[in-house]
């Protein structure tokens, strides 16, 4: 059983539209991150979300915390090329950190 | 920040010989390091923890003969694929625990196994 579900698995866009990632549990946990990945390179956070209900915005990308600290969620309006990439959510647990199954993001021009 | 060296970044080898795969922790030390697998367009997979002065714990599900990791020094862990095959071709990426900049990853070993 996956701890964290991520959808959707796979999406493709046009450059301009705006579009959601969603990562799910039935765990609750204390924080959870958000990472992206590039071809060929390691992750790269993005942002911690530890308070439930917290929204935090970076650039054209908002990210939510559930309430219930349980699921959390990425939005990105206006996509680009450039956003291209593995969009991974993760927790902790000790200093072990579990990924997401992730969500591939591919942005057309 | 910290920084994380993995070598090499690109590994092509033959069916049945070994790899090493080298993370080193460049200005800090790092007494555990986590090794990644990672298969195209899926998400990264915990294959192991390596401990300096003690034994590797392996997550269920992965050879420990056949993974064999190393956590020789404080600034040096290792993994070697022992007699590799094929199914091995992956991405192999490490990471040390969080720090002030969080998690450290390395930058990835591509691994082809022909």
């Amino acid at each position: 059983t996956q701890l964290l579900e991520q959808s959707p698995q796979f999406l493709s866009i046009q450059e301009g539209e705006n579009l959601t990632v969603y990562c799910n549990s039935s765990s609750v946990f204390s924080s959870l991150q958000w990472y992206r990945q590039e071809p060929g390179e390691g992750p790269v956070l993005l942002v911690t979300v530890v308070t439930g209900g917290e929204v935090k915005k970076l650039k054209r990308l908002t990210f939510q915390f559930g309430d219930a600290r349980k699921d959390s969620s990425l939005h990105i309006t206006a996509a680009q090329p450039g956003d291209t990439g593995l969009y991974l959510c993760a927790i902790t647990s000790g200093s072990r950190l579990t990924f997401g199954e992730g969500t591939q993001l591919t942005v057309n021009p | 920040g910290a920084v994380v060296s993995q070598h090499p970044s690109r590994v092509i080898c033959k069916s049945g010989t070994s790899v090493k795969i080298e993370c080193r922790s460049l200005d800090f030390q790092a007494t555990t390091m986590f090794w990644y697998r990672q298969f195209p367009k899926q998400s990264l997979m915990l294959m192991a923890t390596s401990n300096e002065g003690s034994k590797a714990t392996y997550e269920q599900g992965v050879e420990k003969d056949k993974f064999l990791i190393n956590h020789a020094s404080l600034t040096l862990s290792t993994l070697t694929v022992t007699s590799a095959h094929p199914e091995d071709s992956s991405f192999y990426i490490c990471s040390a625990p969080p720090g002030t900049y969080g998690y450290t990853f390395g930058s990835g070993t591509r691994l082809t196994v022909v």
